[in-house]
């Protein structure tokens, strides 16, 4: 069966600090990933997706860069972290397009 | 692009009572979804319905796509239901927009 992993699960950084989050899926090949990000506990806005290796599409102009080094690997980052960027961070996969999307257990990010 | 209205935002029930929770979407869509989010953040797959109805033990699922609107009915429900309830369409592409949720509590 498919797994889809996070890390870290919580992470607190100063404003200005760089951030790296990763995101692997287990057991599929070839998986559409996607970032999205969760404010205030409602409603979740898709940030990037990828349909192959080094193909990102960027839904949300903003501060935070994507890149998918590997098949089943899909990063999230950014150089100079902002207040507005702190949020609940969510992986997640699906087998190709308008199929059904499964999620990661999310990041917890609070930029202080 | 699509707009995804949920309602009611807010439910309280009674343990044991039943509830329906609903989606309604501004055009055709591709890929509807029903999400549960409990306390931990975690969001779980409950249907994946474009069109039609599904049941899976106390809760079920419709989809009418002509009139663009989705129904979520959870029957007695319990008090682990609590938490956000999410619905997520998509109209093209890879882009699967959510709506704001409804926060359910249920009381034992």
């Amino acid at each position: 069966s498919q797994t889809i992993h996070q890390w870290p699960a919580t992470l607190v950084q100063p404003v200005g600090s760089p951030l790296s989050l990763e995101c692997t899926v287990e057991g599929t090949s070839n998986p559409n990933l996607y970032w999205y990000r969760q404010a205030a506990g409602r409603g979740l806005q898709l940030l990037f997706y990828s349909v192959g290796i080094g193909q990102i599409s960027s839904e949300v102009p903003q501060n935070l860069s994507a890149s998918r080094p590997q098949d089943r690997q899909f990063i999230l980052s950014s150089k100079k972290l902002l207040l507005s960027d702190s949020g609940f961070y969510l992986c997640a996969w699906s087998a190709g397009v308008k199929e059904t999307q499964y999620f990661g257990p999310g990041t917890r990010l609070l930029v202080l | 692009g699509i707009q995804v209205e949920q309602s009611p935002p807010d439910l309280i029930l009674q343990e044991g009572a039943n509830s329906t929770l609903r989606c309604n979407f501004s055009d055709s869509v591709n890929n509807l979804q029903w999400f549960h989010q409990n306390p931990w953040g975690q969001l779980i797959n409950l249907f994946y319905i474009p069109s039609g109805t599904k049941q899976n033990g106390r809760l079920s699922a419709t989809t009418v796509a002509t009139e663009r609107y989705s129904l979520l009915y959870i029957s007695s429900s319990q008090t682990t239901d609590s938490g956000v309830y999410f619905c997520a369409a998509m109209e093209y592409g890879n882009k699967l927009v959510f709506g704001a949720g409804t926060i359910l509590r249920v009381k034992s």
